[in-house]
């Protein structure tokens, strides 16, 4: 399995356009996990979906954030508008259950000027 | 208090020493606890589960205090490449067992 797949790796974008980052699973995991990693706040939940559906999002950030993930396969987290202090590194995860090994994809690199 | 803490460190170690640190937790109803390691510009991945009865994997031996709410994790025979940032992971069973990240603790191994 290639593992988690995420793209893109690099995201400069200017403030006020829309940002969408791109998650692939590990195929068979059912739990698919968003989050951001700041220097000041550390690696942050933002949203988990399990089977598809969204479980848990208290922990995005405002209304400019949503994530979907319409098949097993893929998922997207979208940012619109941007905003400088959406700068982060933002990680995807699977896993086939909750509160065993979680397999982080490589992250997009997100800067916001 | 917050949910899981640890000491930022730098920890910076010579080669070969053996190097513990730890992390503590607010709530004592948890019941899973991980350490995880993040190279530098990397994903973080599984270094190991943290058991009751504490485990070892080859030079690394994770214990846990169920008294005091924290975890440990002790490297013995540090090698240059033990370098990363090493982060908790606890359980929260108040918030349907959310996994919460300590934000790490940074370790240099020296030659």
């Amino acid at each position: 399995d290639a593992g988690v797949i995420q793209s893109p790796r690099h995201e400069v974008t200017e403030m006020g356009q829309e940002v969408t980052l791109r998650c692939k699973p590990i195929s068979g995991h059912d739990y698919l996990f968003w989050y951001r990693q700041t220097m000041m706040r550390g690696l942050e939940l933002l949203i988990y979906f399990n089977n598809n559906v969204p479980i848990d999002d208290s922990g995005m950030p405002e209304d400019r954030f949503s994530a979907k993930m319409p098949n097993a396969s893929f998922s997207t987290l979208k940012i619109q508008p941007s905003e400088p202090r959406d700068s982060a590194v933002y990680f995807c995860a699977s896993s086939l259950v909750p509160l065993v090994e979680q397999y982080f994809g490589p992250g997009t690199r997100l800067t916001v000027t | 208090r917050k949910e899981v803490e640890q000491d930022p460190g730098p920890f910076n170690v010579p080669e070969g020493a053996t190097v513990a640190f730890n992390c503590t937790y607010s709530n004592s109803a948890s019941q899973s606890f991980f350490w995880y390691r993040q190279d530098c510009r990397k994903e973080p991945k599984l270094l190991m589960s943290v058991y009751s009865s504490g485990n070892e994997d080859g030079r690394f031996t994770a214990q846990l205090n169920r008294a005091s709410q924290y975890i440990s994790l002790l490297i013995r025979d540090s090698k240059l490449s033990d370098s990363a940032t090493y982060l908790c992971v606890v359980n929260d069973p108040d918030r349907d067992d959310k996994i919460i990240f300590g934000k790490g603790t940074r370790l240099h191994i020296l030659p």
